[in-house]
């Protein structure tokens, strides 16, 4: 398994402002992927952050509103841009874990509210 | 792309059994099992690899046809620990991307 830590553990925040979240993991990982869960719905993968490369995003985001940056294979920042109450959510990073990194496990995750 | 499973959700009393499903209409490299806690994050079950196979432990175990792109999560004699939301992952075959299910809420009570 690995260690996963995300800060901040939750933000309230102004509609309008920016937020940027961290997640560190205690070894080095090839890929690390940023999911959001709105309230009482399942998760949804907002893209994947490869080290040295730009993030591929899935349809419905776009780097403009969810930067995300890689400057390291034990670290990764997903920032939420220009916010509206429709962002509120969980925000969680994951790493693919195992021999065959077949396996993800989740941080414990962001609760973002924005009013 | 999303997952479909089956129920939305279920009340059992302490000891009894559920089966949850999930259907993906895409051809499927791995089918993977979350269970999450309300206000935690998901906590991973267990994988399942193309070959059909079954795996588990004791009382919670699961299933994969990838032939009919199902996978089946089985909880039996069930404990209060058990309540939670389950999610299934499916990773397509040539991706890496995990795509989660609708989810099944499962509620058991003494």
């Amino acid at each position: 398994s690995a260690v996963i830590s995300q800060k901040p553990s939750r933000d309230i925040c102004q509609r309008g402002t920016s937020l940027t979240i961290q997640c560190q993991v205690d070894s080095q990982v090839t890929m690390m992927f940023w999911y959001r869960q709105q309230p009482g719905q399942s998760l949804t993968l907002i893209a994947t952050a490869n080290q040295g490369s730009e993030a591929t995003y899935e349809s419905g985001f776009v780097i403009d509103k969810f930067p995300i940056s890689r400057p390291n294979l034990t670290f990764s920042t997903l920032t939420v841009s220009n916010m509206s109450p429709e962002d509120s959510s969980i925000y969680l990073c994951s790493v693919p874990v195992g021999a065959g990194r077949d396996t993800q496990y989740f941080g414990p995750g962001t609760r973002l509210t924005v009013l | 792309q999303q997952p479909v499973q089956s129920p939305q959700a279920v009340i059992l009393r302490e000891g009894e059994d559920a089966v949850i499903n999930c259907s993906s209409s895409k051809a499927l490299y791995s089918v993977h099992w979350y269970r999450q806690k309300h206000g935690e994050a998901p906590v991973f079950l267990m994988i399942l690899l193309k070959g059909g196979e079954q795996k588990g432990h004791e009382k919670i175990s699961a299933s994969f046809n990838e032939k009919k792109q199902q996978s089946s999560l089985y909880l039996t004699a069930s404990q209060l620990s058990y309540s939670g939301t389950y999610f299934c992952g499916t990773v397509g075959t040539g991706a890496n991307n995990l795509f989660f299910g609708t989810g099944t809420r499962l509620t058991v009570i003494p």
